[in-house]
């Protein structure tokens, strides 16, 4: 069975451009949440999406949206980049929105921005 | 929120002696608590997970954790370590707030392990 599947898995944007990250989930799980890991620290939550409504969201700003599709795939959209947005974007499925059922995490994007 | 303090950032064992990770939460209510394991360039493994049920949790490798409600800890162990362990390792809490189910992150320690 394929696992958590992101693309791409690296890219380098300039800053004030647009970037889109795709996440395709483990067949069967219904729920994809998206974080952000910088250099040197652990994970921050950005947003859940469970049956393609939003469950969750960070503390993350409106330059950071996202939206899952019918397969249950999703997107996640990150406008007017800065400098700060440099960072490995992880993107975990789970069966529904519980983590107590388990997340799959992806190997990630690494995203630099120069 | 709920969060997690893990108590060192590095820590260095020799192969075959044993590994202790420490894990401080901070909770309102009873907790749902995860150890994930991150080689470099890999995503993210889950190697144990705590839900309120057996406070000795066994996880994948050997290692495993208990969760000590008194003293608001959740210690990551394991007998021998091995060369292959050497990764980082992330304390997580499950807190369920406004931002729906979210995965709070340690900053994660760094284990090294030297022949």
């Amino acid at each position: 069975d394929a696992g958590v599947t992101q693309s791409p898995t690296h890219l380098i944007k300039t800053r004030g451009q647009h970037v889109t990250l795709r996440c395709s989930p483990i067949s069967g799980h219904k729920s994809v949440s998206w974080y952000q890991q910088v250099l040197g620290q652990g994970p921050q939550f950005i947003f859940q999406y469970y049956e393609k409504e939003e469950r969750g969201r960070g503390n993350f700003p409106d330059r950071f949206s996202a939206r899952q599709f019918p397969n249950y795939s999703s997107e996640l959209n990150v406008n007017a980049l800065l400098l700060g947005d440099s960072a490995l974007y992880l993107c975990a499925s789970s069966f529904i929105y519980r983590p107590n059922y388990g997340y799959t995490f992806g190997s990630g994007t690494r995203l630099t921005v120069v | 929120a709920q969060s997690v303090t893990q108590l060192d950032s590095h820590v260095s064992v020799s192969e075959g002696t044993p590994v202790l990770l420490r894990c401080n939460y901070s909770s309102s209510y009873s907790p749902s608590l995860f150890w994930y394991v991150q080689h470099p360039n890999k995503g993210l493994q889950l190697l144990l997970k705590y839900t309120s049920a057996a406070t000795l949790v066994k996880g994948i490798n050997g290692f495993e954790a208990e969760f000590k409600k008194s003293e608001t800890s959740f210690h990551l162990t394991k007998p021998s370590a091995h060369m292959s362990d050497a990764a980082e390792y992330f304390c997580v809490v499950s807190d369920l707030s406004n931002s729906g189910y979210a995965l709070n992150f340690g900053k994660g320690t760094s284990l090294l392990v030297t022949p």
